[in-house]
């Protein structure tokens, strides 16, 4: 079955520094990805959904300016979280759906922040 | 609004014994669905998902789940519980002809098999 890989699977940073979570699609193109946040023992919120070669659409009530979304390949997203705090930490998992199934989607391990 | 619901937080159930669990839906029209189960520090993994024919479904690790239109359900099953089985189910549903859309969730019910 398809892939969706992250990098890193872990972080910790420093209040005020920027932090760069990748996701890729390994073995199909993904011309949209979704990026998801999990708070401890809650639900997934979708956050923004990257598009290839276009602008990133944000949920109501998510930052642009603080979290930052390039898709800038049919296989990679990107979403740096700039100027961490502490409440930024938190679990980001990414998907993808594949181009001909909307609704076989493929969601990457995730990748932990804890911002100190 | 459109949403999902699961209604528990937390089942237990004793190994061997069956599970379930519930997960309703309030949306227009007839909505794609899906389980997915998560592990502690983990994404999420397909469990199975309902898009249109028979009402009861199979997927993976020997789950099932029934969709009930006039109830607006699609409650996850399994006729006998692994211990292997605890961990958090997310409930979620989809649009169809809706484009390139995400997923909506559940708030997700945590699952302990005792041994």
């Amino acid at each position: 079955g398809a892939v969706v890989s992250q990098h890193p699977s872990w972080v910790i940073c420093k209040s005020g520094t920027s932090v760069k979570i990748e996701c890729r699609s390994l073995d199909f193109q993904a011309t949209t990805m979704f990026w998801y946040r999990q708070f401890p023992k809650q639900s997934l919120m979708l956050m923004a959904t990257s598009n290839e070669g276009s602008k990133a659409t944000y949920e109501q009530g998510v930052e642009k300016d603080k979290f930052l979304i390039n898709h800038a390949s049919l296989t990679l997203s990107t979403l740096t979280v700039t100027s961490a705090h502490p409440e930024d930490s938190s679990f980001y998992i990414c998907s993808a759906p594949l181009p001909r199934d909307h609704n076989e989607q493929f969601f990457g391990p995730g990748t932990r922040l804890t911002v100190l | 609004a459109q949403s999902v619901a699961q209604p528990e937080d937390q089942v237990n159930v004793a190994e061997g014994n069956p599970l379930t669990v519930k997960c309703t839906y309030s949306v227009s029209g007839n909505p794609y669905l899906f389980w997915y189960v998560q592990y502690p520090n983990r994404g999420l993994q397909f469990l199975l998902k309902y898009i249109t024919g028979d009402n009861l479904v199979k997927g993976s690790y020997g789950f099932e789940a029934e969709f009930n239109k006039s109830q607006t359900s699609f409650h996850l099953k399994k006729p006998s519980a692994l211990v292997s089985d605890s961990a958090l189910y997310f409930c979620a549903v989809r649009f169809p002809f809706s484009g390139n859309t995400p997923l909506v969730f559940g708030k997700g019910t945590r699952l302990s098999v005792i041994a």
